[in-house]
């Protein structure tokens, strides 16, 4: 199993950019969740999703889309990149909905908005 | 809303001894979820340990211990026999009936 997979690993953007940050799993899991880390923060949640077809807000989802059509992939959508934005991201899976088992969190995404 | 606190941004310790990493929650469910998180250099999340809120006995693994405190609503870190390879961010992290919430961290430095 390749776990939970993430890409691009590194990116740079111009403010008002937009991109897709790709997250597949292959652990057949139902839950999967994106996060922000940022110094001194932590990690946060963007949106999360508890199986095809449904997904939620987290804390802060200002600024970014998710979708859901697959139990596989759980990709994150800037639409208009801005420098708060700037951050690592982490894509994570764990089996049930309310996360009450282990999270798998894929290698990260960090991303530079210019 | 459920929120966790990590009071210590940075510790040190020196190898081979024990170190005991702070984190508290606040909550007002009853059945939930603590874990700890260790994040190397190389920015990959690694479950460190998991406790149960029904469980009155603390969790263990390997050196790694946790003190439970559910009255006080505590959940520290301990290290023992301190190595090398622990030196990383560590996050506290709390799930109920939503989704996994995290302290800021506390970076743990070894010294040799």
């Amino acid at each position: 199993n390749a776990g939970v997979t993430q890409t691009p690993k590194f990116q740079v953007l111009k403010t008002g950019q937009s991109m897709t940050l790709q997250c597949a799993q292959d652990m057949n899991h139902e839950y999967m969740s994106w996060y922000r880390q940022d110094p001194g923060m932590g990690l946060r949640l963007i949106h999360y999703s508890v199986g095809a077809g449904i997904t939620d807000q987290g804390e802060v989802p200002n600024g970014y889309n998710v979708s859901r059509s697959t139990t596989e992939d759980f990709p994150l959508r800037l639409l208009s990149a801005a420098p708060s934005q700037t951050s690592v991201y982490f894509c994570a899976s764990s089996t049930r909905r309310q996360a009450r088992d282990e999270q798998f969190f894929g290698p990260g995404t960090r991303l530079t908005v210019l | 809303a459920q929120t966790v606190t990590q009071s210590q941004p940075e510790m040190s310790v020196q190898e081979a001894e024990t170190v005991t990493l702070s984190c508290t929650y606040d909550t007002s469910e009853s059945d939930y979820y603590l874990f700890w998180y260790k994040q190397p250099p190389s920015r990959q999340m690694i479950l460190v340990i998991r406790q149960e809120a029904y469980k009155q006995q603390n969790a263990t693994e390997n050196r790694f211990s946790v003190n439970f405190q559910k009255a006080a609503k505590s959940f520290s870190l301990k290290i023992s026999d301190s190595q090398l390879g622990d030196a990383a961010m560590y996050f506290c992290a709390y799930s109920g009936n939503t989704p996994l919430v995290f302290g800021k961290g506390t970076r743990l430095s070894v010294i040799a």
